[in-house]
């Protein structure tokens, strides 16, 4: 059973549109999470990280949301740009070293 | 900068034969890890070193086993291949467990 779920595999959104990003968890012992990006034929890249004593992080055009009553956080792009089509994973910690990941969302940004 | 290498790119290996996945990395970060992604799962931890000579076990360890014999590698080895084992294998490292992790480009392994 996947402790850390995206539900969506694959998401299109237009160029300079938001993109919302959404990701659920089971376990209410992890206390951080974060998105990474992954382009084809490469490894995936840290993007951004939450701790759960936030419900909010901004990094340029990138925020994460974290709802910890809800165990749902979402990674906001805006506006979205050619260069953000990628796949995204979202991943929380566990005792203290491991990464438990979902499945990733594959983001598609048309021109 | 190289960052955190890995090698094979790729490689096909009948079933029953031994293989070792290169890693290393010139960051000189203490933690290392091993992953793999399948289809449909995500990345699932292997295998992890907190720092050189120690190592312990991830989510799904079994028919893989690591060494850190100095900081800079992290080889993975499948002592008798199965074809479960087909997968893209990612090698990380960071500063210190818990730490951000950083990505090598992984190895696609086929065993058939």
């Amino acid at each position: 059973d996947q402790q850390v779920k995206q539900n969506s595999p694959s998401l299109s959104v237009q160029e300079g549109r938001i993109s919302i990003l959404n990701c659920d968890y089971t376990n209410s012992m992890f206390d951080y999470f974060l998105w990474y990006k992954k382009y084809p034929a490469e490894g995936p890249t840290f993007l951004i990280s939450i701790s759960s004593i936030k419900d909010k992080n901004e990094d340029g055009r990138f925020t994460v949301f974290l709802n910890k009553s809800a165990k749902h956080l979402s990674l906001h792009i805006v506006p979205s740009q050619p260069g953000d089509s990628a796949v995204y994973f979202c991943a929380a910690l566990y005792s203290n070293y491991q990464l438990i990941w979902g499945a990733g969302t594959k983001l598609i940004i048309k021109p | 900068t190289a960052g955190i290498t890995q090698a094979p790119t790729s490689q096909i290996l009948a079933a029953g034969r031994s293989m070792t996945l290169r890693c290393t990395q010139d960051m000189r970060h203490n933690a290392m890890y091993w992953y793999r992604q399948d289809l449909g799962l995500g990345l699932r931890l292997i295998h992890y070193s907190n720092t050189a000579g120690t190592t312990g076990k991830g989510e799904v360890p079994d028919g893989y086993s690591v060494s850190r014999a100095n900081t800079d590698d992290f080889p993975l080895t499948l002592a008798s291949a199965v074809p479960s084992q087909t997968s893209v294998y990612f090698c990380a490292s960071g500063a210190a467990l818990g730490n951000e992790q950083f990505f090598g480009p992984g190895t696609r392994l086929t065993v058939l």
